[in-house]
């Protein structure tokens, strides 16, 4: 019930591309739905976060979508250039007082072709 | 305003001996976090603890494994009696006030166990 599932584990695109990274979760406590973007040998970035009131959020060419319902939210790229090639991870937070989970995804690796 | 500084960056260790990890939180921030990351997985929750205190140890393994954020200082996680197992990029976070604020992350320690 903790797990948070990404899928695909792996994503080619050429540029310009719309690559989209899915997550599901079971547990109907989490709260706060964060995106990271890690490059290799560097810690993960905070790139966009979704609280479950809102369907969407975008922040430049990043979008996510989030279906309460179905307790599944994805990452979507619009426009993806070679510098978006990265690992992307979901996470699931629960943060009711009392309790602290974080759980994150086991990441997408995404190359995007020139 | 510096980033978050985690050192040393690389460790070698031997079977048996001791892995100690810093972490030096963003200006301001008084919650870090520590987590794990095997190769090609995703990152795994280890501790979260606020100055001088332990809020939440529920993802660090009960036997060699401790962390402290003391009031003066950077936070240490330290690893006693090292086996293969614990190679792992090791990976600190710092936010503001708690869960449901932005963590930001810090570059990782990257420790191998020969």
């Amino acid at each position: 019930q903790q797990q948070v599932k990404q899928s695909p584990q792996s994503l080619i695109v050429q540029k310009g591309g719309i690559p989209i990274i899915n997550c599901a979760y079971e547990n109907t406590a989490f709260d706060y739905f964060p995106w990271y973007q890690q490059f290799p040998g560097k810690g993960p970035a905070l790139l966009i976060a979704i609280r479950p009131d809102v369907s969407e959020k975008k922040e430049g060419r990043f979008t996510i979508s989030f279906n309460k319902s179905a307790k599944q939210f994805s990452l979507h790229i619009m426009d993806s250039q070679p510098g978006d090639s990265a690992t992307y991870f979901c996470a699931a937070i629960q943060t009711t007082s009392g309790t602290y989970k974080y759980i994150f995804g086991t990441g997408t690796r995404l190359k995007v072709l020139a | 305003n510096a980033g978050v500084m985690q050192n040393p960056r690389h460790l070698v260790r031997r079977r048996g001996q001791e892995a100690r990890l810093r972490c030096s939180p963003m200006k301001g921030h008084s919650h870090v976090y520590w987590y794990r990351q095997l190769p090609e997985e995703g990152l795994k929750f280890m501790v979260y603890l606020q100055k001088e205190n332990i809020i939440d140890e529920s993802g660090m393994p009960k036997e060699r494994f401790s962390a402290e954020f003391p009031k003066e200082g950077p936070s240490i996680l330290r690893i006693q009696q090292v086996v293969r197992g614990d190679s792992a990029a090791y990976f600190c976070a710092s936010a503001q006030q708690g869960p449901q604020e932005t963590q930001y992350f810090g570059p990782g320690t990257r420790l191998l166990v020969l």
